[in-house]
């Protein structure tokens, strides 16, 4: 079964620092998508940044990076230059697909505050 | 540019009534799910629609539960005799390529 873990249920970072949000995630497929979702308080779900997982190369979004190591499941979200804005539930999934259906899978989630 | 779309935001409920939420996914996606989450947790897999088509239900979802997408356009998601353990927050998401879904504010429910 897919599974995806966030091992930091709380993170803190100051303003214009850079700050790395873990995950890892268990699959026997060998092609497969993952994303990083914001959530901030009492508003919707935003995507953050996707990644295939037959790219070697990271994907980027402006001050978004993740570091994906395939071989070892890890797929960590890197912010530079931290916003308060940043300041957000932040869950990372993974696209199953079987069967003909697809759904994401989430970890718990990883609360980032800002400090000014 | 119009967003998934959910309602009502908010419901508060007795327990044992019925309820149903709404969902307006993006225009031309034919993909449309159901997720659930509570407090302190990522959001769960509810179900799945590929146009009219429900294509996937969890084991999440009891006989209480039931959801359709008629004409595989807006959705509802309806919960007959509702317990406590429902209150939580109902979140909808629509597809295009089923490789990003964008998803819609949610409908907070709380079952008294």
């Amino acid at each position: 079964a897919q599974t995806v873990t966030q091992s930091q249920p709380e993170m803190s970072v100051q303003e214009a620092e850079t700050v790395t949000l873990s995950c890892t995630y268990d699959t026997s497929e060998s092609d497969y998508y993952l994303f990083w979702y914001k959530q901030p308080p009492s508003r919707q779900m935003i995507l953050v940044i996707r990644q295939e997982a037959y790219k070697q190369q990271n994907a980027t979004e402006n001050r978004f990076s993740v570091n994906f190591q395939k071989a070892a499941k890890s797929f960590s979200l890197k912010i530079s230059d931290s916003q308060l804005g940043d300041a957000a539930m932040y869950f990372c999934a993974y696209r199953r697909e079987q069967g003909g259906s697809e759904k994401l899978v989430f970890g718990k989630g990883t609360k980032l505050t800002v400090n000014p | 540019d119009t967003g998934v779309s959910q309602n009502p935001r908010h419901k508060i409920t007795k327990r044992g009534q019925n309820v149903t939420f709404r969902c307006d996914p993006i225009s031309e996606h034919n993909r449309l799910y159901w997720y659930r989450q509570t407090l302190g947790q990522g959001p769960e897999f509810l179900t799945y629609f590929q146009n009219e088509a429900q294509l996937e239900k969890s084991r999440l979802l009891s006989d209480r539960f039931s959801a359709e997408r008629p004409k595989g356009s807006f959705s509802t998601l309806e919960i007959q005799r509702t317990e406590q353990g429902d209150s939580a927050m109902y979140l909808c998401a629509s597809s295009l390529s089923g490789y990003e879904q964008y998803f819609g504010p949610g409908t907070r429910l709380t079952v008294t």
